[in-house]
């Protein structure tokens, strides 16, 4: 099945910043990468998502890029504001495949004021 | 559109007992998940369902079952609860990507 891990596992940095993380898969026929966000409390919701056929999505603040030769993908977030601060999970699935979804252990983001 | 729904939103259990968590969609998808999260901890998939009939195992399907009787509801029973199960438990669809119930924050004692 597949492999799914996350780094880092913690993250603080100073408002304003950038953020980056980082995950990794191992089914080299995932073709679908999420990030989720969950506030405290809260349910995971998509924040972006990219598919196999582009390297890299940018939506405001947040991207996403994307190497499938590594098999790995990364979460990118410019100007990092307070409420930014969360837990950010990935899950890269094959999409038309019904199989088990499995997510990362998740990346906590502290941002400092 | 309510999305997907959870009952209840909160128990408490106490050892030994049983008791069944409710899931339900309005998004006609096919796919849904049940998934467990301890506190500070990642998301682990107990069983998922392809398809109104079809139940498969997940990560830690121990000490769970499963019921998909049609396309709208997917239950998650626990016959014998246990301390360790105390978690919240997030029910999630998936169509090209997974929308999640607000969870049931489950204790047991």
């Amino acid at each position: 099945g597949e492999n799914v891990e996350q780094h880092p596992s913690t993250l603080s940095v100073q408002e304003g910043d950038s953020a980056v993380i980082k995950c990794t898969y191992s089914d080299s026929a995932s073709n679908y990468f999420p990030w989720y966000k969950q506030e405290l409390g809260k349910r995971p919701q998509l924040i972006i998502d990219i598919r196999s056929n582009v390297g890299e999505k940018k939506d405001q603040r947040i991207a996403v890029t994307l190497n499938k030769t590594a098999k790995h993908f990364s979460l990118h977030i410019t100007e990092t504001q307070p409420e930014d601060s969360a837990v950010y999970f990935c899950a890269p699935f094959v999409m038309n495949r019904d199989d088990k979804i499995i997510f990362g252990k998740g990346t906590r983001l502290h941002i400092l004021p | 559109n309510a999305g997907v729904t959870q009952t209840p939103k909160f128990q408490v259990l106490k050892t030994g007992q049983s008791m069944t968590l409710q899931c339900a969609q309005d998004m006609n998808h096919n796919s849904m998940y049940w998934y467990r999260q301890d506190p500070g901890m990642g998301l682990r998939l107990i069983y998922y369902s392809a398809s109104e009939g079809t139940t498969d195992k997940g990560e830690v399907p121990n000490g769970y079952n499963v019921s998909r009787l049609n396309k709208r509801e997917f239950s998650l029973r626990l016959e014998s609860a246990a301390p360790s199960q105390t978690s919240v438990y997030f029910c999630a669809t998936k169509t090209d990507t997974q929308y999640f119930g607000p969870g049931t924050r489950l204790t047991v004692l």
